[in-house]
């Protein structure tokens, strides 16, 4: 099954500083890359995708991610940090048939 | 415009009891499906739905039932609860497969079984 693996359980960044929320992937073929946001007693938001084209992807909230083929490797950043950027993120991959396979999520904390 | 709603937000149950979360949407979306989210372990698809009238399988479905008799609703069954059922479930949906198509969440139910 396509997989991907978000290697850090929490990220701690100061605000205004930028961020970095890893993702890798294991797929056959192309992969469809998805980001989503979790904050607290909602649900998933979307943030962006790469289904192909431009390897940066630009997304809400002034997210973006880089699509590296080579390192595969989907990570998403932002350049400057805020403290409403506080969530839970998710890396997702699509799979065979129809769904989406999901990372473990990524705590992002932002102190002022 | 409501997007998905689920409902109840939070219930308690006894193991061996009996429920049922609903699911609904107003975006006229075709795919409709329930995760259940756990801590650590992210995300997991139980069933998914293409279409009124259809059901499929997930990666975690034993113990659950699913129904899709209306396009707009998609309904998830514990017929005899037990505690490793304790989640909290979301429900989503989407315009075309998930794969490729962006998913729109519901705020989730918490479910715990005593």
């Amino acid at each position: 099954a396509q997989s991907v693996a978000q290697p850090e359980d929490q990220v701690n960044v100061a605000e205004g500083n930028p961020l970095t929320v890893k993702c890798t992937y294991s797929v056959s073929g192309n992969p469809y890359l998805f980001w989503y946001v979790q904050y607290p007693n909602r649900g998933l938001q979307f943030l962006l995708k790469y289904i192909t084209g431009d390897n940066l992807v630009k997304g809400s909230y002034g997210f973006e991610a880089e699509f590296n083929k080579s390192q595969t490797s989907f990570h998403l950043k932002k350049p400057s940090a805020l403290v409403s950027d506080s969530a839970l993120y998710f890396c997702a991959v699509r799979d065979t048939g129809y769904a989406l396979n999901f990372g473990k999520g990524t705590s992002l904390l932002v102190t002022p | 415009n409501a997007g998905v709603t689920q409902t109840p937000k939070f219930r308690v149950l006894k193991t061996g009891q009996s429920m049922t979360l609903l699911c609904a949407q107003d975006m006229n979306h075709e795919y409709m499906y329930w995760y259940r989210q756990d801590p650590g372990m992210g995300l997991r698809l139980i069933h998914y739905s293409v279409g009124e009238g259809t059901t499929a399988k997930g990666e975690v479905p034993d113990g659950y039932n699913v129904s899709r008799l209306k396009k707009q609703n998609f309904l998830l069954g514990l017929e005899s609860a037990a505690p490793s059922q304790t989640s909290v479930y979301f429900c989503a949906s989407s315009n075309g497969p998930s794969g490729a198509n962006v998913l729109t969440f519901g705020a989730g139910s918490r479910l715990t079984v005593l």
